[in-house]
């Protein structure tokens, strides 16, 4: 079946790192991907990773991805309170089709 | 800003009535998706539209409707509506249909958030 997993809060201080998981269930997704959400706004595409990389890092994102365990992680360095949001990971088990996890609020503490 | 636009921002209306929800998508994007986020459901896909026709479907009831114009707007058509249809539907749009083997990233629009009393 199609089902994403994410824990559902995560508090850090200021300046630290975060580290957001998720786990899927379907080996065929093809491309995984991570948005964020804002209170009162829609979702903003943060970066993706296709399912043959190990890793990929954007500036202060690193996505890493463990096809084996079906395990997706994202971590945010040097983490500020602009940083606070809802972090959905989503994957893509058909063409067109996004299965999005329920959301890891994160709570950056100055 | 996405791009990708939604009217009405917020609606409030009673049960049983129907509401219209439309969308813009991006400039160039050919494909249109409709989702539902509720507390309780979390964010849910319901539909795909692309080049005006209907690509794929997901958890959407058939009360619930949707088309894709000439244009490429789309709107999503809500009808004898119930207390638990409150949420948040977004649109998404994107390049092409999702043809595999592509990322064809999603960009979602604010969403429209629709209150049944």
């Amino acid at each position: 079946g199609e089902d994403v997993e994410q824990s559902l809060f995560l508090s850090v201080r200021e300046g630290d790192s975060s580290v957001i998981n998720c786990t899927y269930t379907d080996s065929s997704s093809t491309y995984l991907y991570w948005y964020k959400q804002e209170p009162g706004a829609g979702l903003q595409l943060l970066t993706y990773i296709f399912s043959n990389m190990d890793m990929k890092q954007d500036q202060r994102l690193t996505v890493l991805l463990n096809k084996k365990d079906k395990h997706l992680s994202l971590r945010i360095a040097d983490t500020q309170t602009g940083d606070s949001a809802i972090y959905f990971c989503a994957e893509k088990p058909a063409p067109g089709k996004l299965i999005f996890g329920q959301g890891t609020t994160l709570q950056v503490k100055p | 800003d996405s791009g990708v636009t939604q009217t009405p921002k917020h609606l409030i209306t009673a049960t049983g009535q129907r509401v219209t929800l439309r969308c813009s998508p991006r400039s160039g994007d050919l494909s249109v998706y409709w989702y539902q986020q509720s507390l309780d459901q979390g964010l849910q896909f319901l539909i795909q539209y692309y080049n005006g026709e209907e690509r794929a479907k997901g958890n959407i009831l058939e009360r619930f409707s949707a088309q894709q114009f000439p244009d490429l707007h789309s709107e999503l058509n809500l009808s004898s509506l119930e207390l638990g249809d409150s949420a948040l539907y977004f649109c998404a749009s994107s390049q092409t249909g999702g043809t595999s083997g592509v990322a064809d990233t999603q960009y979602f629009g604010p969403g429209t958030r629709l209150t049944v009393l």
